[in-house]
Order: C-alpha cells, then sequence, then structure tokens
C-alpha cells in the first residue's frame, strides 16, 4: 500500500467540525484514498473514499488535494458516537491488498 | 446474508490446542481479508485471498497459522499449538475485486488462550 501518515490521537469538541489529516505522498495516480473507523469493541466500518475529487456522503466528506498527497476527513457536527480510531489508507491498486496503518484516536468531548 | 458473518463469536482455548475460525463472505465478493488485533492494537495484517489467485501470506506471524478458502467463498484461519500471544480478536473482511469499491467487516472472533 502507498505509506499513510496520520497523527495518534486528536480531540474535538461535540458540535463542532472534526478535522483529520492523512499524508499519503507516494500515491500513484489510479489508486484511491479509503476512510474508515474502528468504534471500541467493533468492527472497522466505512467511511468514505475517493480518488481526486472532493466526496461527501451522509457521514462525512473528503477533501483531497490537488496533488492527491495528502486528504482530509470531515465529519461536520462531530458527536459523542464519533469517538473511535479513523484509518486512512490507500489500498495497492494491483491487488487491492489493504494494510492498515496505527490511525488517529478521535475523542468527541462534550 | 447481509454481511460478513464470523463464528464463534467468542473462542476460549487451552495453551497448545489447535482452534478454527470461520469467515463466511459477502456473496460474489471475491476478496477476502483475515486480521488480527490485540488488545488496544491496531489491525495486523495476516492474509489476503483474491479469488483464485495464491494468497498473500506475507502477514501471517508464524507456521502455526495457516488459512484456506474454499470454493472462493467461506474461508478458514487455523491456529495450531495455540499460545497466550495469540490471545486477539480476528477480524474478517470481503470486497469485490474493484479498487473503488469498499470492505465489509465481520465483527470478529475473540480468541482467549488461556
Amino acid at each position: 500500500d502507498a505509506k499513510t501518515t496520520q497523527p495518534p490521537s486528536m480531540d474535538c469538541a461535540e458540535g463542532r467540525a472534526a478535522n483529520l489529516p492523512c499524508n499519503h505522498s507516494t500515491i500513484s495516480g489510479n489508486e484511491y484514498v479509503y476512510w474508515y473507523r474502528q468504534i471500541h469493541s467493533q468492527g472497522p466500518q466505512y467511511i468514505i473514499h475517493g480518488l481526486k475529487n472532493n466526496e461527501t456522503n451522509e457521514m462525512a466528506s473528503l477533501i483531497i488535494t490537488e496533488d492527491r498527497k495528502s486528504s482530509t476527513l470531515i465529519l461536520p457536527h462531530a458527536t459523542l458516537r464519533d469517538t473511535a480510531v479513523y484509518y486512512c489508507i490507500v489500498p495497492r491498486w494491483s491487488n487491492n491488498d489493504m494494510r492498515f496503518g496505527a490511525g488517529t484516536r478521535l475523542t468527541v468531548k462534550p | 446474508g447481509a454481511g460478513v458473518s464470523q463464528s464463534p463469536s467468542n473462542k476460549v482455548t487451552e495453551k497448545g490446542k489447535d482452534v478454527e475460525l470461520r469467515c463466511d463472505p459477502i456473496s460474489g465478493h471475491t476478496a477476502l481479508y483475515w486480521y488480527r488485533q490485540s488488545l488496544g492494537q491496531g489491525l495486523e495484517f495476516l492474509i489476503y485471498f483474491q479469488g483464485n489467485s495464491a494468497p498473500d501470506k506475507s502477514g501471517l506471524p508464524s507456521d502455526r497459522f495457516s488459512a484456506e478458502r474454499t470454493g472462493g467463498s467461506v474461508s478458514t484461519l487455523t491456529i495450531q499449538r495455540t499460545q497466550q500471544e495469540d490471545s486477539a480478536v480476528y477480524l474478517c473482511a470481503s470486497s469485490s475485486y474493484r479498487g473503488d469499491t469498499e470492505a465489509f467487516f465481520g465483527q470478529g472472533t475473540r480468541l482467549t488462550v488461556v
């Protein structure tokens, strides 16, 4: 996989936007950026993915820089239930292999 | 089924015994992944199956670990001569073989070796 770098932890106030950064400077032109999250004791959950353009769904928005070397996951109005570990990964295009890094532990505080 | 199913959900075994963990992927998904997650740690990649291709076993921690996938569907992860350090949650995921589709995870099997 293209190596990704994320901060180990972040805090966010409830109701505010949470902006989680990810660096993926070795990404190839046809590789997607995926975000997953893992809430305590549960299996990881898909959030969003993108190639070049910014993406938005009911859970979050994904902003990808023009050079594609970094991206930001935005949770527009964080709630306590958004407290989780967030993983940014870039599966290898050739075979869709997925390897996870340490992720960012997001804590949403009242 | 609607999602990835793993069984058993919990398994307690004695040190030295063999265990088998099962994963039923989403129907039609050709890619299947196994991960291990020790307490408080991240997801450790174990093995990856893609269709009929030879699996990527590069993440298996020792020769006590093996996995197979029969008929391109159900997968079994086998741990022989279990050790206490094998205690962890074992997660399975599946996806379509396309670079632009997400993976779906099961809820995992919590293995405790006593």
